[in-house]
């Protein structure tokens, strides 16, 4: 299994341009998640979604668009590229309700954009 | 709004050095705490994942604790080695498997 798979891993943007980052994952996990990463932060999570067809906001959704057509695709999507979007972006799954245990999240390798 | 909170936001230790950092978070609703470590360059590794007060987990040199009804939990690293050199972050989750909220992390640097 490849798990979390995330790309590009790494873009450079100007201000304006759109982008779409991409993750797949293969485990047949309900649940998926968009974070970003910026210095002595932690993770803030921009949008996430329990299921097809299914999305909702999270801390930082703003400048960020969702999709989720599918189980195994969470696309992130950025319309107009602003100086204030650069970070680390990391897409997480987690198997959903139902499970036996506390499981953890597993996350992908991270998308490193810079807009300049 | 929830807020997780870590602290130390960073440590320098010696090789050999024993050392443990705390988590804090709200109690009310409480499901599972997870502790997660982050290299450079890397995506999180999950080390642990609790949700029973007074729960205790080890991996190797690693333990961590858990407290629910006072909101904390501790990780602890024994004999500290260059290698364990990340950022080690902790989230709590409300709710079975939804959101977690992620505490700003504690950089532990080991020096040889």
């Amino acid at each position: 299994n490849a798990g979390v798979t995330q790309t590009p891993k790494f873009r450079i943007l100007k201000i304006g341009q759109s982008m779409t980052l991409q993750c797949a994952q293969d485990m047949n996990h309900n649940y998926m998640y968009w974070y970003r990463q910026d210095p002595g932060m932690g993770l803030k999570l921009i949008y996430y979604s329990v299921g097809a067809g299914i999305t909702d906001k999270g801390e930082v959704p703003n400048g960020y668009n969702v999709s989720r057509s599918t189980t195994e695709d969470f696309p992130l999507r950025l319309e107009l590229a602003a100086p204030s979007q650069t970070s680390v972006y990391f897409c997480a799954s987690y198997p959903g309700q139902g499970i036996k245990r506390a499981q953890p999240q597993h996350f992908g390798d991270g998308t490193r954009l810079s807009i300049l | 709004i929830l807020n997780v909170e870590q602290s130390p936001q960073s440590l320098h230790v010696q090789e050999g050095d024993s050392t443990n950092f705390t988590c804090s978070f709200p109690s009310s609703n409480f499901y599972a705490l997870h502790w997660y470590r982050w290299e450079t360059a890397k995506s999180p590794e999950a080390l642990f994942v609790m949700t029973l007060n007074g729960d205790e987990k080890k991996k190797g040199r690693i333990s961590a604790t858990l407290n629910t009804k006072e909101g904390y939990s501790y990780l602890y690293i024994k004999g500290s080695q260059p290698e364990d050199s990340a950022t080690y972050l902790c989230a709590s989750g409300y709710n079975q498997g939804g959101k977690l909220i992620f505490g700003q992390g504690t950089e532990l640097s080991v020096k040889p």
